[in-house]
């Protein structure tokens, strides 16, 4: 099955500066790679989302790259603010059968304001 | 719209009982997921149904169950609790769970095993 490591665990920024999560994945099938913000005590919500057909997607203040060669992808939040404080999850999925979602362990992102 | 329902938003149990969690879906959502989420553990599958079907289930023992009615309302069950049951446990619905469909999460129900 898919294996998802993401890194680091914890990422403490200054307001103002960017922030870096990166993700790889095992199974050279999936094709389909989401980011879920979870704030704290609140539910997960995609907030941006990559397929292997493309190689980097942005929208506003955040982008997602994608290297299938390398098995990674990584989200970028440039310009980070307080309300970005939150634990942000990576997920891949598999094509061919299980359209489920693997996710990463899920990186804890505090901007200091 | 209404979210994903999830009930009870917390409980608490003692070793060796079994619970009962319920997940309502949005309205025409027909696909629910279950996942358990502890700190560091992110957010590990337990399993999914599609049309009263159990369709993908992850690596979790037997003691873990669920099912889902015509409505497409889902339930887990877990027996014989154990202390390390201890977890967030969220559902998320999606119309279909095709690939690349946006999952909706649910608020999770707090479970506590003492």
């Amino acid at each position: 099955g898919e294996n998802v490591e993401q890194h680091p665990s914890t990422l403490s920024v200054q307001e103002g500066d960017s922030a870096v999560i990166k993700c790889t994945y095992s199974d050279s099938a999936s094709n389909y790679f989401p980011w879920y913000k979870q704030e704290l005590g609140k539910r997960p919500q995609l907030i941006i989302d990559i397929r292997s057909n493309v190689g980097e997607k942005k929208d506003q203040r955040i982008a997602v790259t994608l290297n299938k060669t390398a098995k990674h992808f990584s989200l970028h939040i440039t310009e980070t603010q307080p309300e970005d404080s939150a634990v942000y999850f990576c997920a891949a999925s598999e094509g061919g059968g299980s359209y489920i979602p693997t996710f990463g362990r899920g990186t804890s992102l505090i901007v200091h304001p | 719209k209404a979210g994903v329902t999830q009930t009870p938003r917390y409980l608490i149990k003692t070793r060796g009982q079994q619970v009962t969690l319920s997940c309502s879906p949005i309205s025409g959502h027909r696909s629910v997921s279950w996942y358990q989420q502890t700190p560091g553990q992110g957010l590990q599958f337990l399993f999914e149904y599609f049309s009263e079907t159990q369709r993908n289930k992850g690596n979790f023992p037997g003691r873990f169950s669920g099912r889902q009615f015509s409505n497409s309302r889902s339930e887990m069950n877990v027996s014989t609790l154990e202390l390390g049951d201890s977890a967030l446990y969220l559902c998320a619905s999606s119309l279909q769970s095709t690939l690349g469909e946006k999952l909706f999460f649910g608020s999770g129900t707090q479970l506590s095993v003492l």
